[in-house]
């Protein structure tokens, strides 16, 4: 059973235009959300955070919404760069699990130039 | 400069061969983490520790060993039972309670011969 689920395998922007990446969660004790980056043949690297009690944190380009009721959350990348290009992981955590993240998939972006 | 360091970078496994991956890190973290990464899946949990000498099974233990004799290491033994051995293997170490802090070292890909 796939508990964070992001449905979009791949996805392609222009330049400067907006990224938006989706994720899905089935378990509602998740009560804090991550988003990681990856390129390949490296490890992830932290991108950015919300809490469930919180419905949107920005960090420069990158925000972040949270809609609690939907069990959804969103990654807004503007505006996008070349160096965007990677896979980005959802994370869910509830303070029960002994903070052991549950990842999705992953979605490949791809910013063309 | 603190950080994670995983070897080797690629490790070859033969059938019936038990081979160990190493994780050290500086960082002073308590905790440490395995995750394994197939192509097109998200990276699942395999053992983590959140203290020397004490260790909990993940979502897919079964065919690995780990152990934590020292802070700083945390060595993943896959052995002959893991019948699917090849993937990328992720080792992550964070401070306790601040699962934003995960961070990741750059992998190792196990391949069988």
């Amino acid at each position: 059973d796939q508990q964070v689920k992001q449905n979009s395998p791949s996805l392609s922007v222009q330049e400067g235009r907006i990224s938006i990446l989706n994720c899905d969660y089935t378990n509602s004790m998740f009560d804090y959300f991550l988003w990681y980056k990856k390129y390949p043949a490296e490890g992830p690297t932290f991108l950015i955070s919300i809490s469930s009690i919180k419905d949107k944190n920005e960090d420069g380009r990158f925000t972040v919404f949270l809609n609690k009721s939907a069990k959804h959350l969103s990654l807004h990348i503007v505006p996008s760069q070349p160096g965007d290009s990677a896979v980005y992981f959802c994370a869910a955590l509830y303070g029960g699990s002994n903070y052991k993240l549950t990842f999705g998939k992953g979605t490949l972006l791809t910013v063309n130039p | 400069d603190g950080g994670i360091t995983q070897s080797p970078k690629y490790l070859f496994r033969k059938e019936g061969q038990n081979v160990t991956l190493s994780c050290e890190q500086n960082l002073n973290h308590d905790a440490m983490y395995w995750y394994r990464q197939d192509p097109g899946q998200g990276l699942r949990l395999i053992y983590y520790s959140q203290i020397v000498n004490d260790f909990q099974k993940g979502d897919i233990a079964e065919g690995y060993s780990v152990s934590r004799e020292k802070k700083e290491s945390f060595p993943l033994t896959v052995t002959s039972a893991q019948k699917n051995p090849t993937a990328f293997y992720l080792c992550a170490s964070t401070v306790a309670g601040r699962p934003e802090k995960l961070f990741f070292g750059s992998g190792t890909q196990l391949s069988v011969l």
